[in-house]
């Protein structure tokens, strides 16, 4: 079982959904918690990143966390085609000094 | 300017094959990652260097070398390439300062390379 778990998609949907993008974890230990979303033939971006429980916001986005589910969602309201990229969850066990374990990433394409 | 920068962007290259591949940043930053992605398998790390003299083994290092020349330059080597290494490879940097924040790690845009 791999230690992050992330449904590849690709997932389609059109313009103005409301997107939901979804991370499983076994390790308990993970503390931080990213979303990096990547466009074809780029490298990983960070789009956003939260500390321990709880949602946290950021214009048309927000990132919610369940560590006694051990689930992360990232939530894309008003979906735009520009949001057509590759979401990649990650997470670590502390803020510094440790490396990022990454889910598989979900394709998602937003349609006219 | 992009921050963080690899070359080549594409490589073809036939089995047994020794190459290099490189990256470079102007952040300032003293980490560095190099990592690759495979369909399904997402990112996996390679190896990480922390500073200059501190190299480190990630998850799946066999058959892969680095050599962190300077703060700013971090190599990766193949040095007998096989097909199973045909991948996206990247590179990544982070700052400690801003550990707090969770590790943000800035990617370079990736090689592509092919072994046949």
């Amino acid at each position: 079982q791999k230690e992050v778990e992330q449904d590849p998609g690709p997932l389609s949907v059109p313009e103005g959904a409301i997107v939901s993008l979804n991370c499983t974890y076994s390790n308990s230990a993970f503390q931080y918690f990213m979303w990096y979303r990547q466009y074809s033939r780029k490298g990983p971006e960070l789009l956003m990143y939260t500390y321990s429980s709880g949602n946290k916001e950021d214009g048309r986005f927000t990132a919610q966390v369940d560590k006694s589910s051990k689930y992360i969602s990232l939530f894309i309201r008003d979906s735009q085609p520009s949001d057509s990229a590759t979401y990649l969850c990650a997470m670590s066990l502390t803020g510094g000094g440790n490396k990022l374990t990454f889910g598989t990433g979900t394709q998602l394409k937003v349609e006219l | 300017d992009a921050d963080v920068t690899q070359t080549p962007r594409n490589r073809i290259t036939k089995t047994g094959k020794r190459i290099m591949l490189e990256c470079s940043q102007t952040k300032g930053h003293d980490r560095m990652y190099w990592y690759r992605q495979d369909p399904g398998l997402g990112l996996r790390l390679i190896y990480y260097s922390f500073d200059v003299k501190d190299i480190n083994k990630g998850e799946i290092s066999d058959g892969y070398s680095v050599s962190r020349q300077a703060q700013a330059k971090f190599s990766l080597s193949l040095e007998s390439a096989i097909p199973n290494q045909t991948a996206l490879y990247f590179c990544a940097t982070s700052d400690p300062e801003k550990a707090g924040f969770g590790e943000t790690q800035y990617f370079g845009p990736g090689t592509r390379l092919l072994v046949l």
